[in-house]
């Protein structure tokens, strides 16, 4: 597609289930990352993905969060046994080239989180 | 460590006033900067962004410069309209810090006609 393509785009659950999120990133971009921004908050990163490196995990919350990306391209970010906190708005941003300091991120235009 | 501190908010302007908002940034190397908006209920976009020491960048009537010297990147904007109430985030990129992108709190701003 054109742009970053997250879905779902809204998500209602009950507090201990699991949830998936899932990020399309701009075919060719090869930087991944995720963000999670909570209401009237800015953005907090959680992740990032560079080719085939490791990724950088060093924002995830606890250990009820992880994200994959398979052949370079999808990501899932998984959140278990979710709690309310968990509630937010969950950003997806690719980039063509994480070497380099001056691309650009795009954004998705995020999955909406609600744990009841 | 890097990071980003931007002008709180939100702030509210009539059309056509002048806006300004504050960025200033602390880094280990030599970062590029960024601007981004949200408008309602969107994901954030790129407004402009500029990548070394008094690069000017500009897009949709908005500029900020690139000031090293003052470890800044105000956003600025001569005549509001009604269509840019949106949050605006100022961001870095340092390639020194792996390519993390950091990104300020976000402004709000509404204008009003």
């Amino acid at each position: 597609g054109a742009g970053v393509s997250q879905s779902p785009s809204n998500k209602v659950t009950e507090k201990g289930k699991d949830v998936e999120l899932r990020c399309d990133p701009i075919s060719g971009h090869t930087a991944l990352y995720w963000y999670r921004q909570s209401l009237g908050q800015g953005l907090e990163f959680l992740i990032y993905f560079q080719g085939n490196s490791a990724p950088d995990k060093s924002g995830l919350p606890s250990d009820r969060f992880s994200a994959e990306r398979t052949g370079g391209s999808v990501s899932t970010l998984t959140i278990q046994r979710t709690q309310q906190e968990d509630s937010a708005v969950y950003l997806c941003a690719s980039s063509l080239e994480g070497g380099l300091s001056n691309q650009p991120q795009h954004f998705g235009d995020g999955t909406r989180l609600s744990i009841l | 460590g890097d990071s980003v501190t931007q002008m709180e908010g939100p702030v509210t302007l009539s059309e056509e006033a002048f806006l300004t908002i504050n960025c200033t940034y602390t880094a280990t190397g030599y970062p590029s900067l960024f601007w981004y908006v949200q408008y309602p209920g969107e994901g954030l976009q790129l407004l402009l962004k500029a990548t070394k020491a008094d690069d000017k960048g500009s897009n949709k009537g908005f500029e900020a410069t690139y000031r090293k010297e003052t470890t800044s990147f105000h956003l600025e904007k001569g005549s509001v309209q009604v269509s840019d109430s949106a949050v605006y985030f100022c961001a870095l990129s340092d390639r020194n810090t792996g390519n993390q992108f950091y990104f300020g709190t976000g402004t709000s701003l509404t204008v009003i006609p």
